[in-house]
């Protein structure tokens, strides 16, 4: 079991620039969770789909950050234009189910991003 | 409005001690909880869940317990292993699943 695969876990980018995160969920999973953890915020549910769905995006920050799910395999999250206040480690999770409460979540490893 | 809360950023026990991890909520809707934990550079990992139906779930060396009137919840480890040193998150579910700040545990041997 490969487990949940994010890429890349390090990216520098500078102000302005554009972001893309790559997630990888466990196959058979169908719902995937985009997470960012801060210092001030914690951990923080970005948004999440079922079936490659969006299901709720309330916790998106902005217009400038989207995701997409274009297959049950791979999610995207991108953030354009990139600003320094969205450095954090993003995280993505998956599990099996609808989404119901009690459903525990498979964490990647993260992508720590720092905008210069 | 953070309405989950672990209010001890950090805990230090000695190995073989118990160690407990507390956990506050404010929304009554939470019908599912969850503890998870997490090493440096690494994703949390899931530990132990609870039912608001229940009041207690045992697994090996970790318990959870729930006190719904309370809206509180509480992960004993006992016996406390260096091996547990790791940051513990809270989180609770009602359809999504919303996290607390996280403890760091450190067991010393």
């Amino acid at each position: 079991d490969a487990g949940v695969i994010q890429s890349p876990r390090h990216e520098v980018t500078e102000m302005g620039q554009e972001v893309t995160l790559r997630c990888k969920p466990i196959s058979g999973h169908n719902s995937l969770f985009w997470y960012r953890q801060t210092m001030m915020r914690g951990l923080e549910l970005l948004i999440y789909f079922n079936n490659n769905v969006p299901i709720d995006d309330s916790g998106m920050p902005e217009d400038r950050f989207s995701a997409k799910m274009p297959n049950a395999s791979f999610s995207t999250l991108k953030i354009q234009p990139s600003e320094p206040r969205d450095s954090a480690v993003y995280f993505c999770a998956s599990s099996y189910g609808q989404g119901r409460t009690n459903e525990k979540l498979f964490f990647g490893s993260g992508t720590q991003l720092s905008v210069l | 409005d953070q309405q989950v809360k672990q209010n001890s950023p950090s805990l230090s026990v000695q190995e073989g001690r118990i160690s407990i991890l507390n956990c506050d909520y404010t929304n009554s809707m939470f019908d599912y909880f969850l503890w998870y934990k997490k090493y440096p550079a690494e994703g949390p990992t899931f530990l132990i869940s609870i039912s608001s139906i229940k009041d207690k779930n045992e697994d090996g060396r970790f318990t959870v317990f729930l006190n719904k009137s309370a809206k509180h919840l509480s992960l004993h480890i006992v016996p406390s292993q260096p091996g547990d040193s790791a940051v513990y998150f809270c989180a609770a579910s009602a359809r999504k699943s919303t996290f607390g700040d996280g403890t760091t545990l450190t067991v010393k041997p």
